[in-house]
């Protein structure tokens, strides 16, 4: 079974634009989250998607979003890129709803210049 | 607030010898997951324990929960140096598959 998949893996963007990363689960999950890793800030929760409908955010601007399609495929979008939003982003997927393990991706590594 | 500390941050381990890392957290949790990240990469699943006095046990490593305590410990058990990396406990509060992650505590050990 193939595990969780992310593109780009690296990315390097200026201040001011916009950028998406994309996830596509494991086979049969439905549950996309998406983290935020940074060495200041350690893993932070972003938001979770399960069957197209974002059910949990964390404490994130609103320049974070994301979107969850039929196919359990997830992206998520930044805008206005900020030098703080260089980090790793890492999305999970999961089997279900709530309380399943998480499988994580490689992650996306975006730089903001 | 919902809150995951890990210590220590840094433990620098000699070969052969045996450490604990500790996983506190705040709110009443029973889904406890502990993760294993090498440098650059992303987060390997190590352990789920699911209910109070939950022991799982793989190779050096051996995770257990307390869920009156809200306390994981991982130990590892003769250390060698395949086991430097960075480790995270996380805490699934509700059941929601949004996980609260400790601090982190990277592990180097030396020959």
């Amino acid at each position: 079974k193939a595990g969780v998949t992310q593109t780009p893996r690296y990315l390097i963007k200026t201040r001011g634009q916009q950028v998406t990363l994309s996830c596509s689960p494991i086979s049969g999950h439905r549950s996309v989250s998406w983290y935020q890793q940074t060495p200041g800030q350690g893993l932070q929760f972003l938001f979770e998607y399960f069957s197209e409908t974002q059910r949990n955010k964390g404490n994130f601007p609103g320049r974070f979003s994301g979107r969850q399609f039929s196919n359990s495929r997830s992206e998520m979008n930044v805008s206005t890129l900020e030098l703080g939003d260089s980090a790793l982003y890492l999305c999970a997927s999961s089997l279900g709803a709530g309380g399943n393990e998480q499988y994580f991706g490689p992650g996306t590594r975006l730089t903001v210049t | 607030e919902l809150k995951v500390e890990q210590n220590p941050l840094f433990l620098s381990m000699q070969e052969e010898k045996n450490y604990t890392i500790y996983c506190n957290y705040s709110t009443t949790s029973d889904r406890l997951y502990w993760y294993r990240q090498d440098p650059g990469k992303s987060l390997e699943s190590l352990f789920v324990l699911l209910s109070n006095g939950a022991v799982k046990q793989e190779g050096r490593l051996m995770a257990s929960l307390d869920t009156k305590a809200r306390l994981s410990t991982l130990h590892i058990t003769a250390a060698v140096h395949d086991l430097s990396a960075t480790y995270f406990c996380a805490v699934d509060y509700s059941a929601t598959n949004k996980l609260i992650f400790g601090t982190g505590t990277l592990l180097a050990v030396q020959p």
